[in-house]
C-alpha cells in the first residue's frame, strides 16, 4: 500500500513551547489529510481535516489556535502544537487520501508520541 | 461519530480463523465499510473495504449481510502477528475528504 511518514517519532518539549509534526505522503498526491490523537487505551480522536491550499476543519471541541495545521503541498501536512502544556501529551497521527477516487482508502503515518514535560 | 458496534475483545488459537464481528445498523446506501488495525503504538494498518459484496485480499476476507446491517472480518490463519486492536468504520463514498471515525474497536488477542 501507499506510504505516509510522520516526523518526528517521538518529541519531548517543555511546557509553554511549541511542537511542529509533520506527515508526508511519500509515493501518492494526498488530497486530503487528516490529523488523530490518541491517548493510552483510549480510540483515535479524529483532531481535523485537511485540504491541499485550504483552511483545515476542525472537529468539535479541538481549538483551531493551539493546533495549527498546515496543508501546503499535496505531500505534506504540519500539524504545530502550540505553547504546549502536559496535558497535551499524547500520540498524534496523521493519515492521507489520495485522489478522488470513489472508495479510496487512507494510509496512516507511524504516528508521533508527544511529550510535554 | 462512529456508527459501528464491535465487541472490545476477542482471544483466538493461533493457526484458527479469527471471525470479528461488527455491527452498523444505520449504515446508508453510499457508505462502505472499512476495516483497519492497529498494532500498539503504531499507526493503523489498512486491511480491507467493501460495499456489499464480499471482498477478499491477502490479509483478510470481508463477509457483508446482504442488509449490509452487520458484516465480519475473517482472518483465516491468524498468527501472533495478528494480536491488534481492530476497528470497524463506515464512511461515505465519493470524495477523498470525507472522514474515517474511529469507534472502540476489538482487541484481538492471538494465543499460541
Amino acid at each position: 500500500g501507499a506510504v505516509v511518514s510522520q516526523h518526528p517519532s517521538r518529541v519531548i518539549c517543555k511546557s509553554g513551547t511549541s511542537v511542529k509534526i509533520e506527515c508526508r505522503s511519500l509515493d501518492f498526491q494526498a488530497t486530503t489529510m487528516f490529523w488523530y490523537r490518541q491517548f493510552p487505551k483510549q480510540s483515535l480522536m479524529l483532531m481535523a481535516t485537511s485540504n491541499e491550499g485550504s483552511k483545515a476543519t476542525y472537529e468539535q471541541g479541538v481549538e483551531k489556535d493551539k493546533f495549527l495545521i498546515n496543508h501546503a503541498s499535496l505531500t505534506l501536512s504540519t500539524l504545530t502544537v502550540t505553547s504546549a502544556h502536559p496535558e497535551d501529551s499524547s500520540f498524534y497521527i496523521c493519515s492521507a487520501a489520495g485522489e478522488p477516487v470513489q472508495n479510496t482508502e487512507a494510509f496512516f503515518g507511524q504516528g508521533t508520541r508527544l511529550t510535554v514535560v | 461519530d462512529a456508527k459501528t458496534t464491535q465487541p472490545p475483545s476477542m482471544d483466538c488459537a493461533e493457526g484458527r480463523a479469527a471471525n470479528l464481528p461488527c455491527n452498523h445498523s444505520t449504515i446508508s446506501g453510499n457508505e462502505y465499510v472499512y476495516w483497519y488495525r492497529q498494532i500498539h503504538s503504531q499507526g493503523p494498518q489498512y486491511i480491507i473495504h467493501g460495499l456489499k459484496n464480499n471482498e477478499t485480499n491477502e490479509m483478510a476476507s470481508l463477509i457483508i449481510t446482504e442488509d449490509r446491517k452487520s458484516s465480519t472480518l475473517i482472518l483465516p490463519h491468524a498468527t501472533l502477528r495478528d494480536t491488534a486492536v481492530y476497528y470497524c468504520i463506515v464512511r461515505v463514498a465519493g470524495w477523498t475528504g470525507n472522514q474515517f471515525y474511529f469507534g472502540t474497536g476489538t482487541s484481538l488477542t492471538v494465543i499460541p
